[in-house]
C-alpha cells in the first residue's frame, strides 16, 4: 500500500535554481494538491488538480507551476527558487464519495533555498 | 488571514494528564476534521465530525463539534508519550469544488 509517494525527502537549492518535486499516488484519486507548511502557518494550499489536464491555483501559487498529465502524477516545479520558498512541502490526494472526504498525504519534502 | 484558529499553540504535559485543544472559526463548515502529524511525516486523519453537537470517541481521544459548526475541541484522557505530535484541524469543503482549510496546529509534547 504505497499511497502517496513524494521525492526527494530533502533538497538544498541556491537562489535562482530550478527543481521539480515529484508526487505519485496509486489510489486512483482524481483530486491532488500541493501544500507548504511553515511554522505557525499551518498548511497552505499552493496548487490543486481535480483531474488529469485540469489544474488551478490555491492560496499561495506564486513561484510554482504544476501540470497533471496522468491521474497518478502531480509534479510541482520551482522555476527560480527564492529563500522565501524554504519550507516543507506536502502532496496530498483526496478521497471523495460514500466513504467520506479524506486527504492522504505524502511524507513531505524539506526544501532549503540559500 | 487564518480562517481557523487553534489554541493553545504549544502544550507540554506529563504522562497521565488530561488536556483539551481547541479549533475555532468565524465561518460555518460542513464538517471539521482532525489530523495528527508526527515529525518527518505527513498529517494523518484522526476523525471527521459532521453534525453540530456531535461527539466522537477514538480510544482516549474525544472530539466534539460545536452546535453552530464553527468550532471543535479535542480532549485527550491520560495522555501518553505516543500522543506527542502536531494536531491540525481542517475545515472540510461543502462540495467537490472547494478545498480544505487548515488551522496552524497545536504542538503537543507528552513527557514520560
Amino acid at each position: 500500500n504505497a499511497g502517496v509517494t513524494q521525492t526527494p525527502k530533502f533538497q538544498v537549492l541556491k537562489t535562482g535554481q530550478s527543481m521539480t518535486l515529484q508526487c505519485a499516488q496509486d489510489m486512483n484519486h482524481e483530486y491532488m494538491s500541493w501544500y507548504r507548511q511553515d511554522p505557525g502557518m499551518g498548511l497552505r494550499l499552493i496548487h490543486y488538480s481535480v483531474g488529469a489536464g485540469i489544474t488551478d491555483q490555491g492560496e499561495v501559487p506564486n513561484g510554482y507551476n504544476v501540470s497533471r498529465s496522468t491521474t497518478e502524477d502531480f509534479p510541482l516545479r520551482l522555476l527560480s527558487a527564492a529563500p522565501s520558498q524554504t519550507s516543507v512541502y506536502f502532496c496530498a490526494s483526496r478521497r471523495t464519495g460514500a466513504l467520506g472526504e479524506k486527504l492522504f498525504f505524502g511524507s513531505g519534502t524539506q526544501l532549503s533555498v540559500l | 488571514t487564518q480562517l481557523l484558529e487553534q489554541s493553545p499553540q504549544f502544550l507540554s504535559i506529563q504522562e497521565g494528564e488530561n488536556l483539551t485543544v481547541y479549533c475555532n472559526s468565524s465561518s460555518v463548515f460542513s464538517s471539521l476534521q482532525w489530523y495528527r502529524q508526527e515529525p518527518g511525516e505527513g498529517p494523518v486523519l484522526l476523525v471527521t465530525v459532521v453534525t453540530g453537537g456531535e461527539v466522537k470517541k477514538l480510544k482516549r481521544l474525544t472530539f466534539q463539534f460545536g452546535d453552530a459548526r464553527k468550532d471543535s475541541s479535542l480532549h485527550i484522557t491520560a495522555a501518553q508519550p505516543g500522543d506527542t505530535g502536531l494536531y491540525l484541524c481542517a475545515g472540510a469543503p461543502g462540495n467537490y469544488g472547494q478545498n480544505f482549510v487548515f488551522g496552524p496546529g497545536t504542538r503537543l509534547s507528552v513527557l514520560p
